[in-house]
């Protein structure tokens, strides 16, 4: 069975600019959740869609935003990026009951310039 | 605040020792705990988890303990291999609606050979 799917794994953008990041869930998971890692804050709960609805936010700002296809797919979109949004973003997909273990990508490296 | 974390950042073990993570967790209404190792340039991947009804849950090499209590997770790997040098996380699941996991700072575990 294939696993969690991320793309792009590397994106260097500009301050200002606005990015999309894509996740191909593990087939028949239909919980998609997204982490922000970085060295200094760890990994960082963002939110979780499953059927197509966000079902739980974390504490970050409104610049970040997501959604859920369908198919289950993914994608989460950060506007007005920031130098401090540098991180390893992470995607994660689970058969969305409360027990089921989180099962991760490799994430997409991004770097704000 | 609510967090989860471990008791020492980085741990030296020599090839074929047992190695033993600790991990303190401050919710006591959390009632899953799962762990994962993430390799350099890779997503968490999964190893164990448990639940909050129970003490003691084994895998391949790999034993879980959670002691309530004193709100103590820990894991043991047996006859540690180089392969095994990672990061290890703990996680916490207080939602009971989602899969919204409070990670911990990870501990850096070095096999020498």
């Amino acid at each position: 069975k294939a696993g969690v799917t991320q793309t792009p794994r590397y994106l260097i953008k500009t301050r200002g600019q606005q990015v999309t990041l894509s996740c191909s869930p593990i087939s028949g998971h239909r919980s998609v959740s997204w982490y922000q890692q970085t060295p200094g804050q760890g990994l960082q709960f963002l939110f979780e869609y499953f059927s197509e609805t966000q079902r739980n936010k974390g504490n970050f700002p409104g610049r970040f935003s997501g959604r859920q296809f369908s198919n289950s797919r993914s994608e989460m979109n950060v506007s007005t990026l920031e130098l401090g949004d540098s991180a390893l973003y992470l995607c994660a997909s689970s058969l969305a009951t409360t027990e089921s273990p989180l099962h991760f990508g490799n994430g997409t490296r991004l770097t704000v310039t | 605040g609510e967090s989860v974390g471990l008791h020492l950042p980085t741990l030296s073990v020599q090839e074929g020792d047992n190695s033993i993570i600790n991990c303190a967790y401050s919710n006591s209404a959390s009632d899953y705990f799962i762990w994962y190792k993430q390799e350099s340039g890779k997503g968490p991947q999964f190893i164990i988890d448990i639940r909050s009804n129970m003490d003691k849950r084994q895998g391949q090499r790999v034993t879980v303990l959670l002691n309530k209590t004193v709100k103590h997770l820990s894991l043991q790997i047996a006859a540690t291999q180089p392969g095994d040098s990672a990061v290890y996380f703990c996680a916490e699941n207080k939602n009971q609606a989602g899969t919204a996991l409070i990670f911990g700072k990870g501990t850096t575990l070095s096999v020498s050979s």
